[in-house]
């Protein structure tokens, strides 16, 4: 069974660089055709996708984010990584990984990151 | 981006009826549409894939229809476990974009 699981800081300065990861077991982040996603849920609101990787290191971005977002693989850890440039309060959300083939079938527990001075 | 505009935005129902919820494309996705449910506190839970395809394990209560741009989400039976909020989700064309969800509560 594929479990996901988000960690990094809780609280981060505007301005600053929100910083998390997600580490993947019960499976290799290297086999199969699976994307790894980033998707992010501000309280009581809707999904919105951020971004995703391949194994390969191929990446997509949402444009809505510009050029703040950054995503990356480290296949020797079954790990991927999302780095977000310039946070500002709108940036506060909870943050999930989750694995994609064409649904997102696997999904982390999220982690609540705050933007605050 | 592709817009997904849901209805309602919310719903109250009594226990053993019919729910539908719908999810309109702002352009055609074929069939390129997911459901998840989404419980308080919780990450989403995908329910159905490629619009009409009910994941593995997934009570048979749930349905879903549909291609173009126009589908639909069925609970046959409403069920108290059932509360929480509903949302598509189109992977046709990046970004990949969720309808704004439809939170279903028990009358």
């Amino acid at each position: 069974q594929v479990q996901l699981q988000e960690s990094g800081p809780g609280l981060v300065k505007p301005s600053q660089t929100l910083s998390l990861t997600c580490t993947v077991s019960g499976g290799s982040i290297s086999s199969g055709s699976y994307y790894w996603s980033w998707i992010r849920q501000p309280a009581g609101k809707g999904l919105e996708w951020i971004g995703r990787i391949y194994s390969s290191g191929s990446t997509n971005n949402n444009p809505s984010l510009k050029s703040r977002v950054t995503i990356s693989v480290d296949t020797s850890k079954n790990q991927f990584s999302l780095k977000l440039s310039s946070v500002t309060a709108a940036d506060t959300a909870v943050y999930y990984c989750a694995r994609q083939w064409s649904q997102f079938d696997y999904w982390g527990q999220g982690t609540l990151v705050t933007v605050s001075s | 981006d592709i817009q997904m505009t849901q209805s309602p935005s919310s719903l109250s129902a009594s226990v053993g009826e019919r729910v539908t919820i719908t999810c309109q494309a702002s352009q055609d996705i074929s069939s390129y549409l997911n459901w998840y449910q989404q419980k308080s506190g919780k990450a989403p839970k995908l329910l159905i894939y490629d619009a009409s395809n009910l994941e593995t394990g997934v009570t048979s209560r749930f349905s879903g229809s549909g291609s173009g741009t126009d589908f639909t989400f069925t609970i046959s039976s409403l069920q108290p476990e059932d509360i929480a909020t509903y949302y598509c989700q189109q992977y046709d064309n990046l970004p990949l974009t969720f309808g704004g969800g439809t939170k279903v509560e028990i009358k």
